[in-house]
């Protein structure tokens, strides 16, 4: 089985400009979430999703937002991107709402974005 | 607030015994978990705490005290794949996100 695929798996662009991140879960996962990771940092929850509904928001900019497709899988788009934006971002899915589990998520590789 | 602490840099000798400390303070728990991240890739599980106590996994085990909002990470028989960085995250009351402490790099040399 496939675990969760995020492409583009690096990026580069210039200040200003717009970027859409893409996730793919874990068959049979409803629930995926964003976290941004900054070199030397632990991740930061952005947002998750379940059911194609939005159902939590980390502390992000209005230029940060995301949506859920029908077949579970998700779109993270950031707009007018800063230098602050340069990070790994983390997508990980979940078969419930709540990571009920006793092993939380299952993350995806990452995409490294880096703006210039 | 949320705030999570760990040690940000720590080195060990192959085959030895190294603790990662993690303290923590949230507005909910429901849940301390440790991940481990290699350089480049994604962050894997390793252990879960809810209850206080010790959960022991092979090399790895994990304690947790509620009262003190303290954990850590007892990795054994360490190896030299064991060199990455090692994540504390508190799960959250509703069990939607998680809080990551800013992780501790492990380095272990022969």
């Amino acid at each position: 089985d496939a675990g969760v695929t995020q492409s583009p798996t690096h990026l580069i662009k210039t200040r200003g400009q717009h970027v859409t991140l893409r996730c793919s879960p874990i068959s049979g996962h409803k629930s995926v979430s964003w976290y941004q990771q900054v070199l030397g940092q632990g991740p930061q929850f952005i947002f998750q999703y379940y059911e194609k509904e939005e159902r939590g928001r980390g502390n992000f900019p209005d230029r940060f937002s995301a949506r859920q497709f029908p077949n579970y899988s998700s779109e993270l788009n950031v707009n007018a991107l800063l230098l602050g934006d340069s990070a790994l971002y983390l997508c990980a899915s979940s078969s419930s709402e709540g990571t009920g589990t006793n092993y939380g998520y299952t993350f995806g590789s990452g995409t490294r974005l880096t703006v210039v | 607030g949320q705030n999570i602490d760990q040690p940000t840099e720590m080195t060990a000798t192959e085959g030895a015994i190294v603790q990662i400390n993690c303290t923590y303070q949230t507005s909910g728990f429901n849940g301390l978990f440790w991940y481990q991240q290699h350089a480049g890739e994604a962050p894997t599980f390793l252990s879960y705490n809810v209850l206080d106590g010790l959960e022991e996994k092979g090399r790895f085990s994990s304690f947790l005290s509620r009262s003190k909002g303290y954990s850590y990470l007892l990795l054994k028989e360490l190896q030299m794949k064991d060199s990455a960085s090692y994540l504390c995250a508190v799960r959250d009351n509703y069990g939607q996100n998680f809080v990551f402490g800013p992780g501790t790099r492990l380095s272990v040399l022969p």
